[in-house]
């Protein structure tokens, strides 16, 4: 029972650019900072974006992210093939004092 | 090379209980929190809880409170999740994750296992 909330499914052709949003509410993202996790099929997931918009050694700058208010957003320009997987947002909750995780959005590349 | 290596699958009975373990290498175990999280088939993540190796504080989500334990063994630098009273509905993948930063919870998952398998049948 995902407490983050995003569309289920985003797609573009290469070289496009796609946006997921992720909404919460002011106990999570309204608060605290918000991470994007990257999830190839049938593997662990891996940390894309951190602290609302900083990536991690060895992600690509196609890869962006911003947090307004209690929504945050996804951003993958020009999209590449091996972008195709599951992207969650996620953030920790003061009010159930534990990380949450968005529904999750599943990028197709056409 | 830092990696969390986790046990292997595992078939359980409804009522039942299983014990996975993580395995850390290639860096100081005992000053990262390491977080549990599993995830259903076709579903998000969840997060389940966590320990700080320093010093075996655990925090459990409040959804896994009554069923949930997690252990340390800083000799061989894992920990242990155990899930009570086992039902259909707790056959997921189950992950172990690092804290970015040393001694802070609220940090993002920096490195992950590969994965447990659970399956829960009758």
């Amino acid at each position: 029972q995902s407490v983050l909330t995003q569309p289920p499914s985003a797609s573009g052709t290469p070289g496009q650019r796609v946006t997921i949003s992720c909404s919460g509410s002011s106990s999570n993202i309204g608060t605290n900072t918000v991470n994007w996790y990257q999830q190839l099929p049938g593997t662990a997931p891996k940390l894309l974006i951190h602290s609302n918009n900083q990536r991690p050694s060895g992600v690509p700058d196609r890869f962006s992210a911003s947090k307004s208010g209690t929504s945050a957003s996804l951003a993958i320009s020009g999209l590449q093939s091996e972008d195709e997987a599951g992207y969650y947002c996620a953030a920790w909750d003061d009010t159930l004092y534990g990380f949450v995780f968005g529904t999750g959005t599943k990028v197709t590349v056409l | 090379q830092m990696q969390l290596v986790q046990s292997g699958a595992e078939v359980k009975k409804t009522g039942s209980s299983v014990k996975v373990s993580c395995k850390a290498s290639g860096y100081t175990f005992t000053y990262r929190f390491l977080h549990w999280v599993r995830q259903a088939p076709g579903q998000a993540p969840e997060w389940m809880g966590c320990i700080a190796p320093f010093n075996g504080d655990t925090n459990s989500a409040q959804k896994f409170q009554d069923r949930v334990t997690i252990t340390w063994d800083r000799s061989v630098n894992a920990v242990y999740m155990e899930l009570s009273s086992l039902t259909s509905e707790d056959t997921a993948m189950y992950f172990c994750a690092r804290s970015s930063l040393s001694g802070f919870l609220r940090s993002p998952f920096d490195i992950w296992g590969q994965g447990t398998m659970v399956t829960v049948s009758s």
